[in-house]
């Protein structure tokens, strides 16, 4: 069966600071992955996607950068966190169908 | 993209109620999605109804598609404690790829 890691769960970081975040999945490949972030727990904003190695799709311009250096890692990144990088972070994956299966999340708190 | 709206934004009831949550849309779609969110944890995927579907169940939800008014509805029918969470829609657009835009969602709270 297919499983979607994300960590850390919890990172507290200064402002200034460099970030990154890690999803990886099991048991499925070639999926399509995404990073959300979710502020106020409500909302989901679609960060960046990507559907191969390399293929990485931005969908608001930020502070923040996506890789794919493997099959089945998807990995956020900032040079210099902001205050408003504040929030829930979630990957998710999707295979053949539409149906997007998501990550535990990360809460990242900067202050 | 396509994005969906919920409403209402916020919704409480008592347990054994029904619990009703409304998504509209603005352009075709080939289907949609609700997924449920509990709090500080990920989303789930509870449904996907296509666009030739009028009506789908699953249990104790119960999903209606409109397309000519745009528009879904979830209907939990008798809600547990349990069932307290966000609630989203994600109707995906035609041309849209994988790509799922969510909305603000539905906080539902369901009192014992």
């Amino acid at each position: 069966s297919q499983t979607i890691h994300q960590w850390p769960a919890t990172l507290v970081q200064p402002v200034g600071s460099p970030l990154s975040l890690e999803c990886t999945v099991e048991g499925t490949s070639n999926p399509n992955l995404y990073w959300y972030r979710q502020a106020a727990g409500r909302g989901l904003q679609l960060l960046f996607y990507s559907v191969g190695i390399g293929q990485i799709s931005s969908e608001v311009p930020q502070n923040l950068s996506a890789s794919r250096p493997q099959d089945r890692q998807f990995i956020l990144s900032s040079k210099k966190l902001l205050l408003s990088d504040s929030g829930f972070y979630l990957c998710a994956w999707s295979g053949s169908t539409d149906t997007q299966y998501f990550g535990p999340g990360t809460r990242l708190t900067v202050l | 993209s396509q994005q969906g709206e919920e409403d209402p934004q916020a919704l409480s009831i008592q347990e054994g109620e029904n619990a009703t949550m409304n998504c509209s849309y603005k352009t075709s779609i080939n289907n949609l999605q609700w997924y449920r969110q509990n709090s500080g944890r990920g989303l789930v995927h509870l449904i996907l109804i296509r666009s030739n579907e009028r009506e789908k169940h699953s249990g104790r939800l119960r999903v209606t598609l409109d397309t000519s008014k745009k528009s879904s509805s979830l209907l939990i029918t008798a809600s547990r404690a349990a069932d307290t969470a966000s609630y989203f829609c994600a109707p995906r657009g035609e041309n849209q790829g994988g790509k799922l835009i969510f909305g603000q969602g539905t906080e539902l709270s369901v009192k014992p």
